[in-house]
């Protein structure tokens, strides 16, 4: 079955404590995204990678990372988080960034709350 | 300022016609999309168009695009409650940005029996 995981699903944490949160897809896609969501704003996009080693800013980059060292798994990295990245993140793949050219198949979130 | 607006809430009878309006202001969007969003649950596209389309229809959901106006809507027709969820508006920049999609804020249909 064709899908993107998210792990963990929901995490209470302290502020400065590093956490990674992992995505993974069994597509063989080569663009993956991350992105997050806040009440009221919709899906602001944080990083995207076109493939292996090739990663890119989004719309709200600061506070995360990204690695993209196998074309499977796309981890977000908050190396210190602070409470204003309380929120639900997704973690998107497709087979090409063109969604028009190839549906891109959403993860089923990340609930993380820090304190 | 925003680039893409939506109203929040969005309440019908089941049966009835629902229709979601989104308006944008990147001229320069060569596709715009509906996304869904169950409780829960990520999101799945549910239709796109083309900029140089008017309509697309796609069984009971019917896109309609202005572009001179830059307003886009969404008409579910025999809405069920199945259909409550949130609906998100998206375009997509092209160019340097490669494959960028911008979201709305999104609208919460509820459909009620």
């Amino acid at each position: 079955e064709a899908q993107v995981t998210q792990n963990p699903r929901y995490l209470i944490t302290v502020t400065g404590k590093k956490l990674t949160v992992t995505c993974s897809q069994n597509m063989n896609h080569e663009y993956m995204s991350w992105y997050r969501q806040d009440p009221g704003l919709g899906l602001r996009q944080i990083y995207y990678s076109m493939n292996v080693e090739v990663t890119d800013k989004g719309d709200v980059p600061e506070g995360y990372k990204v690695s993209r060292k196998e074309k499977r798994n796309f981890p977000l990295i908050l190396e210190s988080p602070s409470p204003n990245q309380t929120s639900l993140y997704f973690c998107a793949s497709s087979l090409s960034p063109w969604t028009s050219e190839g549906t891109q198949y959403f993860g089923p979130g990340t609930r993380l709350l820090v304190l | 300022g925003e680039d893409v607006e939506q109203s929040l809430f969005l309440s019908v009878r089941e049966g009835d016609s629902s229709v979601i309006n989104c308006t944008y202001t990147d001229s320069s969007s060569t596709y715009l999309y509906w996304y869904k969003q169950e409780p829960g649950a990520g999101l799945q596209l549910l239709t796109y168009i083309f900029s140089n389309m008017d309509m697309k229809q796609d069984q009971r959901l019917t896109v309609l695009l202005n572009k001179k106006d830059k307003h886009l809507s969404l008409r579910i027709a025999d809405t069920q409650t199945g259909d409550s969820a949130i609906y998100f508006c998206a375009g997509e920049r092209r160019g340097s940005t490669l494959g960028r999609l911008y979201f709305g804020r999104g609208t919460q249909l509820t459909v009620w029996p």
